[in-house]
């Protein structure tokens, strides 16, 4: 069972607009969620995170927005540039107790083209 | 500089043939894990550690062993490889469980 889905295995967006990244979870005890970037041959980056306490956190040309009613989150790139191509892998953890870690969406691949 | 590497970055080898790919970090990390990557299926959690002394099995085990005799270095054991272990690999260390992992550059491994 699937508890962090990105749906859109991949994404292409012209550079200069927005792109918009979509994942849903499945577990309401999840309540911190990051988005990881990977480029071929690289291991996966840290690129922006947000608790649950927060409805959205932006850093730079990056945001992400937390819908928990929903169960659902977004990462916006604006604008997207050539170098935003790459895998973006969603992920989710339960701060509270159990002994997981982070749970991964499968990933969606962004093609920003000029 | 922080980070977490990984040895060897690729390996070809034969069904069979004990093999360990090594994983350190200089950041004093306290968890560390071990995944897998495969077309379609994402990052898949093999095995991670708390801390010293303590591991346990993530969502795929089979046909992988890891130790953590230190708190810097966590080795992925593959005793007997079979084809179906050719992945690209990926060490990941974080403060704690919960928190973001940092990832190792990864290790793609191809058993023959």
């Amino acid at each position: 069972d699937q508890q962090v889905k990105q749906n859109s295995p991949s994404l292409s967006v012209q550079e200069g607009r927005i792109s918009i990244l979509n994942c849903d979870y499945t577990n309401s005890m999840f309540d911190y969620f990051l988005w990881y970037k990977k480029y071929p041959a690289e291991g996966p980056t840290f690129l922006i995170s947000i608790s649950s306490i927060k409805d959205k956190n932006e850093d730079g040309r990056f945001t992400v927005f937390l819908n928990k009613s929903a169960k659902h989150l977004s990462l916006h790139i604006v604008p997207s540039q050539p170098g935003d191509s790459a895998v973006y892998f969603c992920a989710a953890s339960d701060s509270g107790g159990g002994a997981d870690g982070l749970t991964f969406g499968k990933g969606t691949h962004l093609i920003i083209q000029p | 500089e922080a980070q977490v590497t990984q040895n060897p970055r690729y390996l070809i080898t034969v069904t069979g043939k004990k093999l360990t790919v090594t994983c350190s970090q200089n950041m004093n990390h306290e968890y560390m894990s071990w995944y897998r990557q495969d077309p379609g299926l994402g990052l898949r959690q093999i095995y991670y550690s708390m801390n010293v002394e303590v591991t346990d099995k993530g969502d795929v085990p089979e046909g992988y062993k890891v130790s953590r005799k230190e708190k810097r270095n966590f080795p992925l054991i593959l005793e007997s490889p079979s084809p179906n272990q050719t992945s690209l690999y990926f060490c990941a260390s974080s403060y704690s469980r919960a928190a973001t992992q940092y990832f190792g550059p990864g290790t793609r491994l191809t058993v023959l």
